[in-house]
């Protein structure tokens, strides 16, 4: 199985900071890679396909990239919204893996 | 709009049986593949089956091989989880989900609001 490593697994940060969570792929994933917003009670949302593809209607202060089998969600400027759980998960092989998560708290 | 309703979920007890569903609407049901995603109280998020949308492929999560079954009713929009052999540790809240036709590259990109299953005597 494709084991993914997330960090950090908490971060606080204020209104305004730029902050990045990383995800580490234990094999090479191509870019099946895809990130999630999760606010309590509610089902995930999907923000980034395809490792650095934005979905409709998500704000352009999120991003994704790709190094090798290293992944980044960026968000640019945080907004009061944007503070929830955040996973990444693979898609290119099965079982299809998530990260642990990294829980986004005000400062 | 996209719509994915869980339905099935409830008490039982270890041992026990359960059957989730999910109706789908807004959507050609029958050109997805389809996932159960599960999630138990206060932890992550762990993927849990899939199905082609003509049923020909099937995967599960080790974790749930041999005890859950997931299958398909194109003519009903309809996706199903059979639960068999209930552990508690299968307590968890249910989502079904969506591949977009783009396929696996395109994330889960359409999720139901979910299903509690709770395992307990």
């Amino acid at each position: 199985d494709i084991h993914l490593t997330q960090s950090p697994s908490f971060l606080s940060a204020s209104i305004g900071d730029r902050v990045t969570i990383t995800c580490r792929a234990s094999q090479v994933i191509s870019n099946y890679l895809a990130w999630y917003q999760q606010k309590p009670g509610k089902a995930p949302r999907l923000l980034i396909s395809a490792a650095s593809t934005l979905q409709v209607g998500v704000p352009s202060r999120f991003s994704g990239s790709r190094s090798g089998t290293e992944f980044t969600l960026t968000i640019g400027s945080l907004r009061p919204e944007d503070f929830a759980t955040y996973y990444c998960q693979q898609l290119n092989n099965f079982p299809y893996t998530f990260g642990q998560g990294t829980k986004l708290e005000i400062k | 709009e996209v719509q994915l309703v869980e339905s099935g979920g409830g008490l039982v007890k270890p041992g026990g049986s359960l059957r989730l569903s999910c109706a789908a609407s807004g959507l050609t049901f029958s050109r997805y593949d389809m996932n159960w995603v599960r999630q138990a109280p206060g932890k992550g998020l762990e993927w849990v089956s899939y199905i082609s949308s003509a049923s020909n492929y099937i995967y599960y999560a080790d974790s749930v091989k041999g005890r859950f079954t997931i299958s398909r009713d194109n003519s009903k929009n309809s996706l199903y989880l059979q639960m068999n052999s209930l552990r508690a540790e299968d307590t968890a809240v249910y989502y079904c989900t969506r591949l977009p036709l783009t396929g696996p590259i395109g994330g889960l990109d359409s999720w139901g609001q979910g299903t509690l299953v709770t395992v307990s005597s």
